[in-house]
């Protein structure tokens, strides 16, 4: 059971390039998620899912947009990355208020 | 909105006992989680309270009062693989999205 899984775990992008962050969950869960976290920090939402075909903003969505593809798919998409970007993202998923499943991250770098 | 307070760092010996403590301020409130992340790792759930009262799961137990706002997580029988961070979180529950709200963090270390 693969879980929650993203796609790339590691990515150096130049400032100004645009890239999109895959996720994947095999879990059969409503919501989706993706959030950043900065070093010393805790995660911050980007942007949530509900279910399939809607999408809402989080505590920090600008310079992002995201995609609920289907209801295994969420995807990040970043259209001019900057240096502030920089960070971890973690996709995650949940159903129910009890427990939240985290990928395992994709570090950035945007130089 | 909410909020989350919780302390930067803790310091245990292997074997000993620990709480982490969580006070939050929030506007509507579905339960209380405790996630543990290790250095380069993604968070893992630990625990859930919903209702005031002590949850337990092996060497973890974590503790909700409503009334304080306030919570904690136990950790006995400390082992250096416990050496990780330790976020309280709670649902957002402003616009209805129902995510999780991330303390920022205890970092607990556990020596020898």
């Amino acid at each position: 059971n693969a879980g929650v899984t993203q796609t790339p775990k590691f990515q150096v992008l130049k400032t100004g390039q645009s890239m999109t962050l895959q996720c994947a969950q095999d879990m059969n869960h409503n919501s989706m998620y993706w959030y950043r976290q900065d070093p010393g920090m805790g995660l911050r939402l980007i942007y949530y899912s509900a279910s399939e075909g809607t999408t809402d903003k989080g505590e920090v969505p600008n310079g992002y947009n995201v995609s609920r593809l289907n209801k295994r798919e969420f995807s990040l998409r970043l259209e001019s990355a900057a240096p502030s970007q920089t960070s971890v993202y973690f996709c995650a998923s949940s159903e129910g208020d009890r427990a939240t499943f985290f990928g395992q991250g994709t570090r950035l770098t945007v130089v | 909105g909410q909020s989350l307070e919780q302390p930067s760092e803790v310091t245990a010996v292997e074997g000993a006992i620990v709480q982490i403590n969580c006070t939050y301020q929030t506007s509507g409130f579905y339960g209380l989680s405790w996630y543990q992340q290790h250095d380069g790792g993604a968070p893992t759930f630990l625990s859930y309270n919903a209702l005031d009262g002590l949850e337990e799961t092996g060497r973890f137990s974590s503790f909700l009062s409503r009334s304080d706002s306030y919570g904690y997580l136990l950790l006995q029988e400390l082992q250096m693989k416990d050496s990780a961070s330790y976020f309280c979180a709670v649902r957002d529950t402003d616009t209805g999205r129902r995510a999780l709200t991330f303390g920022s963090g205890t970092r607990l270390q556990v020596q020898p």
